[in-house]
Formats: C-alpha cells, structure tokens, sequence
C-alpha cells in the first residue's frame, strides 16, 4: 500500500520567496496533519483538517503560513515569504477517524526545508 | 506546548539489552501512542494503550500506563542494532485525533 507521499523530499531556497509543500494522504484516511520539526521546539502540530475542512490551525506559526486541502488526495502548506527561521523538517501525517478517536497517524518521510 | 516529557532523552546499550523509555504527561487522556523515527525518516506508529488499559505488548515491546501517575514506560527487550532510533510519545486527549508529542528519547544500540 502507498503510504503518505510529500514532495518536494528536500528544499534550498532563499529568504523572501514562496515555498510550497505538498502532501498525498494515504486513500480512505479523513483526518492530516502537518507538523515541523525542529531540534530546539521538537515535533509541533501546525494544522489539522478532518473531511478536507481545516479543525485547528492554533499551530500555524503567523500569517506567512497557509494550508489548503482542496480535495480528499491533496493538501498544500505554503510558506510567503520564507525566512531562515522556517528551515526545518516539515511532515504530512494522516489517519483514519473513527467516532472512538484514537487512530494511529501515517507519516510521510517529510521536505527538509531550508531558507537562506 | 509539549505534553509528554520523555525520559531520558539519550540511552546507549549493548545490543541484546533491555531499553526502559519513560513518559510523563499533563492533563487527563484518551489514549497514549509510542512513536519510532530513524535518522532522516517520519515516524512509524508502534503501539497504542487507551486510557482503560495498564498493559500492552506487541513482539518485543512493551508498554505500561499508569493514569494515577500520568505516565508511561515503553520496554524494548533484547535489543537490536536496528532497533537505533528516536522514540516519541505522544497523548490523545479527545476525540479529535490530535496528538501532542513529547521531545522524545534517542536510543542507540552498539552491535
């Protein structure tokens, strides 16, 4: 089975120009999730939708970020305009959800984002 | 803010040895999950122990919760070079699927 498939895998950029991120969740999963990680903050949540509808977005770290999930195979997270401070390893994650809750999260392998 | 605290947050054995991986937590849950990240990879589910529950076991690990204490132990016994990597925990409080994760343990295993 395909898991959670992110492009690009690896980013160089510089200061000042847009970044986009995309994120395939794996199929029938409802609920994604993207996260950054960092060595000084660890693993942070930045937003999660369930049904393609953003829920909490409280992660998102200010207005130069956005996320978009138009449709159940495809979600976006944009960067305009990156900083250094935004280098870091973005991941996609995705589950199913159930009534129960408690659904494993699916990552994908991540895009190693760096802004200089 | 993070919700676990792992502890310790570096552990190095010989292969063969056993690996004791401690979480604490804060507020009231739903479930606790344990996560594994190899260098330069996403991280992979391991387990899940809901808030009823005191024990799981799953091949080689082995996972207690204790909701009196708000904290939980992952065991992976007879460790192996391939078992090298981070370990998360992270905490469900609701039913929403959102997760909050701890900074994590890196474990090193010498072959």
């Amino acid at each position: 089975d395909a898991g959670v498939i992110q492009s690009p895998r690896h980013e160089v950029t510089e200061m000042g120009q847009e970044v986009t991120l995309r994120c395939k969740p794996i199929s029938g999963h409802n609920s994604l999730f993207w996260y950054r990680q960092t060595m000084m903050r660890g693993l942070e949540l930045l937003i999660y939708f369930n049904n393609n509808v953003p829920i909490d977005d409280s992660g998102m770290p200010e207005d130069r970020f956005s996320a978009k999930m138009p449709n159940a195979s495809f979600s976006t997270l944009k960067i305009q305009p990156s900083e250094p401070r935004d280098s870091a390893v973005y991941f996609c994650a995705s589950s199913p959800r159930t009534p129960r809750g408690g659904q494993p999260q699916h990552f994908g392998d991540g895009t190693r984002l760096s802004i200089l | 803010s993070q919700q676990g605290e792992e502890d310790p947050q570096a552990l190095s054995i010989q292969e063969g040895e056993n690996a004791t991986m401690n979480c604490s937590y804060k507020t009231s849950i739903n479930n606790l999950q344990w996560y594994r990240q190899n260098s330069g990879r996403g991280l992979v589910h391991l387990i899940l122990i809901r808030s009823n529950e005191r024990e799981k076991h799953s091949g080689r690990l082995r996972v207690t919760l204790d909701t009196s204490k708000k904290s939980s132990s992952l065991l992976i016994t007879a460790s192996r070079a391939a078992d090298t990597a981070s370990y998360f925990c992270a905490t469900d409080g609701g039913n929403t699927g959102k997760l909050i994760f701890g900074q994590g343990t890196t474990l090193q295993v010498k072959p």
